[in-house]
């Protein structure tokens, strides 16, 4: 069965900061994973996923992610937060017909 | 290309009354339906989901039902309200197939309270 853990319900960083959203996942198969973005009271955004080939993935808004099989993580970076970044965080792993989603990250950042 | 449309996007209903939400998609065929739920505080709960006309797979037994009367026509409903049913409703469409790399795409919401 697939998993998905989010280290850290909530982050707060400055502008300008790094942003480091955790991610570890379980899976029975090779992955599919995916994270997703939520402003409030929106439905969520993909921001970039992994299936197979390059490990290091980039997404929209300046993010990206890493895939580490010898470490079961997709953590989610950015170099320089940005006001707009403020938002939840949701990572993602595919299963039987569904997605598996973690309990998300909110993201904070402060001026 | 295609598009997902959820409504209403904010509901009051008092406890008893029943629920209809309705999501459509266009610009697909036969895509897999989901609805899920964000109570405050809470990650998302996959409620429901279909892979076809008329087959839906319930996650969650609760008094929430659902129906896939058209290809990419998914409903949400409940013949009776409860407090604990308030919360933020999301529907999405994709995942096609087992362990597909296909991501989910979602609608807008519906802001649920029930009174």
């Amino acid at each position: 069965a697939q998993s998905v853990t989010q280290l850290g319900s909530h982050v707060s960083v400055s502008e300008g900061a790094l942003v480091l959203l955790r991610c570890n996942y379980s899976s029975s198969v090779p992955p599919y994973l995916f994270w997703y973005v939520q402003y409030p009271n929106q439905g969520l955004q993909l921001l970039l996923k992994y299936t197979t080939g390059a490990t290091l993935v980039k997404g929209i808004n300046g993010f990206e992610a890493e895939f580490k099989k010898s470490e079961t993580s997709f953590h989610l970076t950015k170099p320089s937060a940005h006001m707009s970044d403020a938002a939840e965080y949701f990572c993602a792993v595919s299963g039987t017909d569904k997605l598996i989603f973690g309990t998300g990250t909110r993201l904070q950042v402060f001026p | 290309s295609q598009t997902i449309h959820q409504w209403p996007a904010t509901l009051v209903q008092p406890v008893g009354s029943p629920l209809s939400l309705e999501c459509t998609v266009e610009g697909t065929s036969n895509p897999n339906l989901y609805w899920y739920r964000q109570a405050a505080g809470r990650g998302l709960q996959l409620l429901f989901y279909s892979v076809g006309i008329g087959q839906i797979s319930s996650e969650v037994p609760q008094n929430l039902s659902a129906s896939r009367p058209q290809d990419r026509q998914f409903i949400l409903s409940s013949k009776k309200l409860l407090l604990s049913d308030s919360g933020f409703y999301l529907c999405a469409w994709g995942g096609i197939g087992t362990h597909s790399n296909s991501p989910l795409h979602f609608g807008n919401g519906t802001r649920l309270t029930v009174t």
